[in-house]
């Protein structure tokens, strides 16, 4: 059984440029979420799905950052034009409605904006 | 907003030495959930508490959920080198306020020297 996956590992871009990360949860795990980790932090939430559906995303989540699970299977996070402030390490998680909301982490993309 | 409090922020111990970290909150969780994080990677659920008053074991490891279910503590007994890392507590919303997202604390810092 295969955990929640990340792609890419690393991602280093320049100001201004856009990116997109992928992540496939469990696979029997209807619900996913994005959330962000800076330095000496706590992850933040961003956003989560159920299955297809956007249900919840954060006011941190500003325009740039849009999120997409159109199958209601594996999810991507595109951030336009990108800031240094965006530097950080995103993170995925996976859980079954339900089941105290027990999230199960991949192991986050870093993002490095020069 | 939720906000989970987590103390200490740092912890630097022998091997062999017993700690407790603390995760408190004026809200009422619905659950908590304990993760560890090493340096570059996802958090990795430990626990998950649902009931006030809750104690959980795993080996070593000793979970308690406050009886108002605003507060939790995890206690390690005779830590080792390999307890090393950052430990974060989290919260699912109580009171109709978004059993989606979890509310992460600060983290703390553990360094378990041999």
């Amino acid at each position: 059984d295969t955990g929640v996956s990340q792609d890419p590992r690393h991602k280093i871009t320049k100001r201004g440029q856009n990116v997109t990360f992928r992540c496939d949860p469990i696979s029997e795990h209807n619900r996913l979420y994005w959330y962000r980790q800076t330095l000496g932090q706590g992850p933040e939430f961003l956003t989560y799905f159920q299955n297809e559906a956007q249900l919840e995303k954060s006011r941190l989540l500003s325009d740039r950052f849009s999120a997409e699970r159109p199958k209601g299977s594996f999810s991507t996070l595109e951030i336009q034009r990108t800031e240094q402030g965006d530097s950080a390490m995103y993170l995925c998680a996976s859980s079954l409605e339900g089941a105290y909301n027990e999230q199960f982490f991949g192991p986050g993309t870093r993002l490095t904006v020069l | 907003t939720q906000l989970l409090e987590q103390s200490p922020q740092f912890l630097s111990i022998q091997e062999g030495e017993n700690l407790t970290v603390y995760c408190n909150s004026s809200s009422v969780f619905s659950s908590l959930q304990w993760y560890r994080q090493e340096p570059g990677e996802g958090p990795v659920l430990l626990v998950t508490v649902v009931t006030g008053g809750e104690v959980k074991k795993l080996k070593r490891l000793t979970f308690q959920f406050g009886d108002a279910r605003k507060d939790s503590s995890l206690h390690i007994t005779a830590a080792q080198p390999g307890d090393t890392g950052l430990y974060l507590c989290a919260g699912a919303g109580a009171g109709g306020t978004s059993y989606g997202k979890l509310t992460f604390g600060q983290g703390t810092i553990l360094t378990v020297h041999p």
